[in-house]
């Protein structure tokens, strides 16, 4: 089937210290893995994706890893400020006809960080 | 280049009235794709069109329709409102080659119904 678990649903973390919001997936045919951020009352905006042929990909204070095997990939935030409270969605897309795109996403992750 | 924008932003309609809403993908980009956002369901795919065609559709009864025109344009419509379809209603558009290709978000458009 097609399902996107992601955890925790809200996570709380003191300004400076380390986030990681984790997400498993069901399809073993899933081969992009985007995240997104959501603020209050704003589109999603993309932060960073992997794609299954990588199994690690840094751009700044995050950084994205993918485990195939078990089926799961984790979102790592370092060094964290008051602007990356938002909500985060990971997701994934399955492989279907040649380039048709169907992204599942996780549940969201409430992430607030306090000063 | 301008982001993906739609139209209208908010909406307000009674049960059993219809709705269309619009999609204006980034320029060059040649697939849509609408989401369906609500606090209890999170983001749902609804359906994916590429040069006019709908190449993926998500779990939505058949009062959920779309189209896309010939400038990659796309209209989502729903018949037959009810109140469970008071969401926040995105659209993302990307190039389309391919199932990789990164999807950007347009703002959306809250739809309420009465």
């Amino acid at each position: 089937g097609e399902n996107v678990e992601q955890h925790p649903s809200t996570l709380s973390v003191q300004e400076g210290d380390s986030a990681v919001i984790k997400c498993t997936y069901s399809d073993s045919a899933s081969n992009y893995f985007p995240w997104y951020k959501q603020e209050l009352g704003k589109r999603p905006q993309l932060i960073i994706d992997i794609r299954s042929n990588v199994g690690e990909k840094k751009d700044q204070r995050i950084a994205v890893t993918l485990n195939k095997t078990a089926k799961h990939f984790s979102l790592h935030i370092t060094e964290t400020q008051p602007e990356d409270s938002a909500v985060y969605f990971c997701a994934a897309t399955l492989r279907g006809i040649q380039g048709a795109q169907k992204l599942v996403f996780g549940q969201g992750t409430r992430l607030t960080i306090n000063p | 280049k301008a982001g993906v924008t739609q139209t209208p932003r908010y909406l307000i309609k009674t049960r059993g009235q219809q709705v269309t809403l619009s999609c204006s993908p980034i320029s060059g980009h040649r697939s849509v794709s609408w989401y369906q956002q609500t606090p209890g369901q999170g983001l749902q795919f609804l359906f994916e069109y590429f040069s006019e065609t709908q190449r993926n559709k998500g779990n939505f009864p058949g009062r959920f329709s779309g189209r896309q025109f010939s400038n990659s344009r796309s209209e989502m419509n729903v018949s037959t409102l009810e109140l469970g379809d008071s969401a926040l209603y995105l659209c993302a558009s990307s190039l389309g080659g391919s199932n990789t290709d990164t999807q950007y978000f347009g703002p959306g458009t809250r739809l309420t119904v009465l």
